[in-house]
């Protein structure tokens, strides 16, 4: 079985501008969630969706967003880029929900803002 | 803040012999504490778990503590291999899918 993909690998954006970041999850996990990942603040949860809703937030400004589509599929956005954004953005995807702590992780998307 | 936090941020360990990584965390309600390992270049990949109801829970060559008294984890890796060598991460969570990572302690296998 294919393991969470995320896509692009690595993307250089400028102040200001805006990012989308995309991800397929293991076929048959219907949980998304999305991760931001620095040296300085570590893993921090962004947010999960599951069948299309979103069902938790972290705490992240507005200008962080995320949807799921039908298939599973997820986007996040982060308009308004600032520096402090250049992180490691990682997406999860998970199964039941008793089993909600056992996430698999996608290689993810190295962000870089100049 | 994190509600779980790690005491050594580098730990470095002779291949064969057996490595213990330490976290400490604030939250009592936790259903789960969960260790992660993340390689170079890689997302964490989940490691092994244990219910806030367990006090031990053996894996390959893996084995959890939990100690609710002082609220300590620590993660047990038997004959240290070169492939050992990682950032591990514990996390925590109330089964909501939100996890709650620590610092990272990084794990390097002397040859």
């Amino acid at each position: 079985k294919a393991g969470v993909t995320q896509t692009p690998r690595y993307l250089i954006k400028t102040r200001g501008q805006q990012v989308t970041l995309s991800c397929s999850p293991i076929s048959g996990h219907r949980s998304v969630s999305w991760y931001q990942q620095t040296p300085g603040q570590g893993l921090q949860f962004l947010f999960e969706y599951f069948s299309e809703t979103q069902r938790n937030k972290g705490n992240f400004p507005g200008r962080f967003s995320g949807r799921q589509f039908s298939n599973s599929r997820s986007e996040m956005n982060v308009s308004t880029l600032e520096l402090g954004d250049s992180a490691l953005y990682l997406c999860a995807s998970s199964t039941t929900r008793d089993r909600a702590h056992e996430q698999y992780f996608g290689p993810g998307t190295r962000l870089t803002v100049t | 803040g994190e509600s779980v936090g790690l005491h050594l941020p580098t730990l470095s360990v002779q291949e064969g012999d057996n490595s213990i990584i330490n976290c400490a965390y604030s939250n009592s309600a936790s259903d789960y504490f969960i260790w992660y390992k993340q390689e170079s270049g890689k997302g964490p990949q989940f490691i092994i778990d244990i219910r806030s109801n367990m006090d031990k829970r053996q894996g390959q060559r893996v084995t959890v503590l939990l100690n609710k008294t002082v609220k300590h984890l620590s993660l047990q890796i038997a004959a240290t291999q070169p492939g050992d060598s990682a950032v591990y991460f514990c996390a925590e969570t109330r089964d909501d899918y939100k996890l709650s990572f620590g610092a990272g302690t990084t794990v390097t296998v002397r040859a």
